[in-house]
């Protein structure tokens, strides 16, 4: 599988966009890319996935650059309770599996 | 609509008693898997299930045993529990992966158990 790498943590403004990297520069051309996040004690929360184009739901945006090798996820207007671990992951083209690395710890102050 | 129901919440064994983690989801899902979280850690897969009646090892599956016999219940029992069992334990479902390229197999996950061994 191929491995992700994230800053360990982040701080970012309540009511600023929060951008966080990931590097994945051993992604396969049908490996998709992951994000889940994981507040306190919680089980981990589904948020996005892409496999080459920028994608935007209800809680993110997903920009993928066009050699795959990297991406950023953009909370567009972070929220006190946007504070989490979020993890990158990428995904094998067969299976279920997820891989969890350590994640990016986010901490939205006021 | 329940999602994926773990039970117990909580557990406190001691060591060498086994016990039985409860996992059941009503999504009619096929895959089912188990993680497990140390503290400050990321989650590492335990053993996991692509349908009723098939079960895999995962990453850490030493110390524990699955069965499968129901499309809805996937328990994970501790034959033996020790002090490094102690973790929260998650379980999650998806629809199985279908067509190649297919990438919306997203993983529910279970609120926890977390397990403290003395």
């Amino acid at each position: 599988d191929a491995k992700t790498t994230q800053p360990t943590s982040m701080d970012c403004a309540e009511g600023r966009a929060a951008n966080l990297p990931c590097n994945h520069s051993t992604i396969s051309g049908n490996e998709y890319v992951y994000w889940y996040r994981q507040i306190h004690s919680q089980g981990p929360q589904y948020i996005i996935h892409g496999l080459k184009n920028n994608e935007t739901n209800e809680m993110a945006s997903l920009i993928i650059t066009e050699d795959r090798k990297s991406s950023t996820l953009i909370l567009p207007h972070a929220t006190l309770r946007d504070t989490a671990v979020y993890y990158c992951i990428v995904r094998p083209a067969a299976g279920n599996k997820l891989t969890f690395g350590g994640g990016t710890r986010v901490l939205v102050k006021p | 609509n329940a999602g994926v129901t773990q039970t117990p919440k909580f557990q406190v064994l001691k060591t060498g008693q086994s016990m039985t983690l409860q996992c059941a989801q009503d999504m009619n899902h096929e895959y089912m898997s188990w993680y497990r979280q140390d503290p400050g850690m990321g989650l590492r897969l335990i053993h996991y299930s692509v349908g009723a009646g098939i079960t895999d090892q995962g990453e850490v599956p030493n110390g524990y045993n699955v069965s499968r016999s129901t499309t809805e219940d996937f328990p994970l029992r501790l034959l033996s529990a020790a002090p490094s069992q102690t973790s929260v334990y998650f379980c999650a479902s998806s629809y199985t992966f279908v067509a190649s390229g297919s990438g919306a197999n997203v993983l529910t996950f279970g609120a926890g158990s977390r397990l403290t061994v003395l």
